[in-house]
């Protein structure tokens, strides 16, 4: 089993649809959960944190679950600059971080 | 203002040759690391360090190596012995304090074998 795993995508949705990513993690000692956005040929970049609370920033949601193992982000009201590939990333106490592969998702017009 | 810089942001190289790509932060962070990205697929450690004149291997280091000799600086040469080296290089890089700290990256350079 992948320490991470997350949706195959790709998703292609209308502009203005909700959309939820999910993601799992092996490690139950994982400490730090976030969601990287990577856009095509570029480097990744924070998207958010992810936090036992859950967090929102705008129309991003994200929620951990460690009991599960999972984490989640919601986008809502899709905008066409939201299309991306999204990167959940999990790192253990003094580990390292551990990507994992990625979704893609694509907002049409 | 601050960030990492990596140099140069396309290399092609002929089979049998060593490149070496640059990455610099001025971050002043403790850790840095090297990823390799090929299409469609997500990150892959390659090297990684936490302190000054100290690195260890990641989960593919065979045919990289590495030094880190400044705060500032962690090179990544590409050793001929690597037999797939064409791919998307990314370097990153942390503090190691506190709790939940991310990595930042740097613009990452493309290498083509030719």
């Amino acid at each position: 089993r992948k320490e991470v795993e997350q949706d195959p995508g790709p998703f292609n949705v209308p502009e203005g649809a909700t959309v939820a990513f999910n993601c799992t993690y092996s490690n139950s000692a994982s400490q730090s959960f976030f969601w990287y956005r990577q856009d095509c040929r570029k480097e990744p970049k924070l998207l958010m944190s992810v936090y036992s609370s859950g967090n929102e920033d705008g129309r991003f949601t994200a929620q951990l679950n460690r009991a599960s193992q999972y984490i989640s982000l919601l986008i809502r009201d899709s905008k066409l600059s939201d299309s991306a590939t999204y990167l959940c990333v999990v790192r253990g106490y003094g580990q390292n971080f551990v990507f994992g592969p990625g979704t893609r998702l694509s907002v049409l017009p | 203002d601050g960030g990492i810089t990596q140099s140069p942001k396309y290399l092609f190289r002929k089979e049998g040759q060593n490149v070496t790509l640059s990455c610099e932060q001025n971050l002043n962070h403790d850790a840095m690391y090297w990823y390799r990205q090929d299409p469609g697929q997500g990150l892959r450690l390659i090297y990684y360090s936490q302190i000054v004149n100290d690195f260890q291997k990641g989960d593919i280091a065979e045919g990289y190596s590495v030094s880190r000799e400044k705060k500032e600086s962690f090179p990544l040469t590409v050793t001929s012995a690597q037999k797939n080296p064409t791919a998307f290089y990314l370097c990153a890089s942390s503090t190691t304090s506190g709790r939940d700290y991310e990595q930042f990256f740097g613009p990452g350079t493309r290498l083509t074998v030719l």
